[in-house]
């Protein structure tokens, strides 16, 4: 079945800090991959996505790459500012079924000035 | 442009109530998918409609339901509520129902405690 995996925070980094937060997938064939960001009392919000393998989704300054070999897509940014507090989902959409997708147990990154 | 509006934003109920979540989606979008978050938790699927019919259903029992109406907005109904299901429900729409995060949108929410 569909799966996501992605490390556990929270993750603290002073402010521009290089940013890591790994994410792993299952699933049958090659599903599209999504990042989405969740500020305090708020919806997801779409960070960025890729769509194939070996695309580059890239948003704000927040890069991750769809790898195939390795099922995974960690996202990465160079410079962290305190205002990219949040929590950060990895998600995957159903190869049957577009419109579902999965999740990870997110990742919450609290930036220090 | 309106987003996907979602009401109440928060309520609470008492266990063995009945509740129901009400989505307008972006207009145009034809699509309304429901998640259940549960804090500290990823948001999980539990319904998708798009023109009216179910399309995909999550592994929720059947005291979850949904529908969708002829301007395309959604209900969702939560019979005899358990102290678990408690959570952010959000919705979602999007324009096409087979296009791969095609303005797939998400809303802000309704928090449902259950006490």
């Amino acid at each position: 079945g569909n799966s996501v995996t992605q490390m556990e925070g929270p993750v603290t980094l002073s402010e521009e800090a290089f940013l890591t937060i790994n994410c792993t997938y299952t699933a049958t064939g090659y599903p599209s991959l999504f990042w989405y960001v969740q500020y305090p009392g708020e919806g997801l919000q779409l960070l960025l996505k890729a769509t194939k393998a070996d695309d580059k989704g890239s948003n704000k300054g927040f890069e991750a790459t769809y790898r195939k070999e390795t099922t995974s897509f960690h996202l990465e940014k160079g410079s962290v500012q305190v205002s990219d507090s949040a929590v950060y989902f990895c998600a995957l959409s159903d190869l049957y079924n577009f419109n579902k997708f999965y999740f990870g147990s997110g990742t919450k990154l609290n930036v220090k000035p | 442009d309106a987003g996907v509006t979602q009401s109440p934003t928060h309520l609470i109920k008492t266990r063995g109530q009945q509740v129901t979540l009400r989505c307008s989606p972006i207009s145009g979008h034809k699509s309304v998918s429901w998640y259940q978050q549960v804090l500290g938790q990823g948001p999980q699927f539990i319904f998708q409609y798009y023109e009216k019919e179910e399309r995909g259903r999550g592994n929720f029992p059947d005291r979850f339901s949904a529908r969708q109406f002829p301007n395309y907005s959604s209900e969702l109904n939560v019979n005899a509520l358990l102290l678990g299901d408690s959570a952010l429900y959000l919705c979602a729409s999007s324009y096409l129902r087979d296009k791969v995060g095609y303005g797939y949108t998400f809303g802000s929410g309704t928090r449902l405690t259950v006490v």
